[in-house]
């Protein structure tokens, strides 16, 4: 079974940190891998999108790593900031899945004035 | 660009009412687009994918006839609730997929939050 996995689920961190959120899955056969933030009770911010023959993306302070053959991706904060407090989520688009994309279940952030 | 809307943002009902949500990509089209439901601290579960013209295919253990979903253009799918039950609140996302798109990056609507009383 195709599966996305987070570590860790809940991460707080003072404010000014750098921080890495973590995400493997288990099929290296992969269209794409993406990022999204999530702030209570709102939709999804696409942050970063990797397409499979892309090694990293970069956005601001923002920087997305993929590995397929070891099946992880990390999510680089950089000088984090207490606006950056929300849910981020992963999500991978396997192939032979008609283009779904499969969630891993996110890792809620807290960044302390 | 690759804006996707949804309509209503929340809505409240009674028990045993139906409720359709729309989901319209605004400025592409898109042949395919995706349901999914989201309970409180928790991630996105797909729930069906939706193909222009065509049948939705559902995710296994999502009921069909109680969650409708219709495709009947490139830029609109709904998603009707039918003899909605208080277990059926929770957060109703969907996305779309470009149709011009030369991967398989999907545009996610704001969400709807159903409250069945």
């Amino acid at each position: 079974k195709q599966e996305v996995t987070q570590i860790p689920a809940a991460l707080s961190v003072p404010e000014g940190e750098n921080l890495v959120l973590n995400c493997s899955f288990t099929d290296s056969a992969i269209y794409n891998l993406q990022w999204f933030r999530q702030d209570p009770g709102k939709g999804l911010t696409s942050l970063l999108l990797i397409q499979s023959s892309q090694r990293e993306q970069t956005s601001g302070r923002l920087n997305a790593s993929l590995d397929k053959s070891s099946g992880r991706s990390t999510l680089y904060i950089a000088a984090s900031q207490p606006g950056d407090s929300a849910t981020y989520l992963c999500a991978v688009t396997f192939y032979n899945q008609g283009g779904k994309l499969i969630f891993g279940q996110g890792t809620e952030l807290s960044v302390k004035p | 660009g690759a804006v996707v809307s949804q309509h209503p943002s929340w809505v409240i009902c009674k028990s045993g009412t139906s409720v359709k949500i729309e989901c319209r990509s605004l400025d592409f089209q898109a042949t395919t687009m995706f349901w999914y439901r989201q309970f409180p601290k928790q991630s996105l579960m797909l729930m069906a994918t939706s193909n222009e013209g065509s049948k939705a295919t559902y995710e296994q253990g999502v009921e069909k006839d109680k969650f409708l979903i219709n495709h009947a253009s490139l830029t609109l799918s709904t998603l009707t609730v039918t003899s909605a039950h208080p277990e059926d609140s929770s957060f109703y996302i969907c996305s779309a997929r470009d149709l011009s798109g030369s991967g398989y990056e999907q545009y996610f609507g704001p969400g709807t939050r159903l409250t069945v009383t």
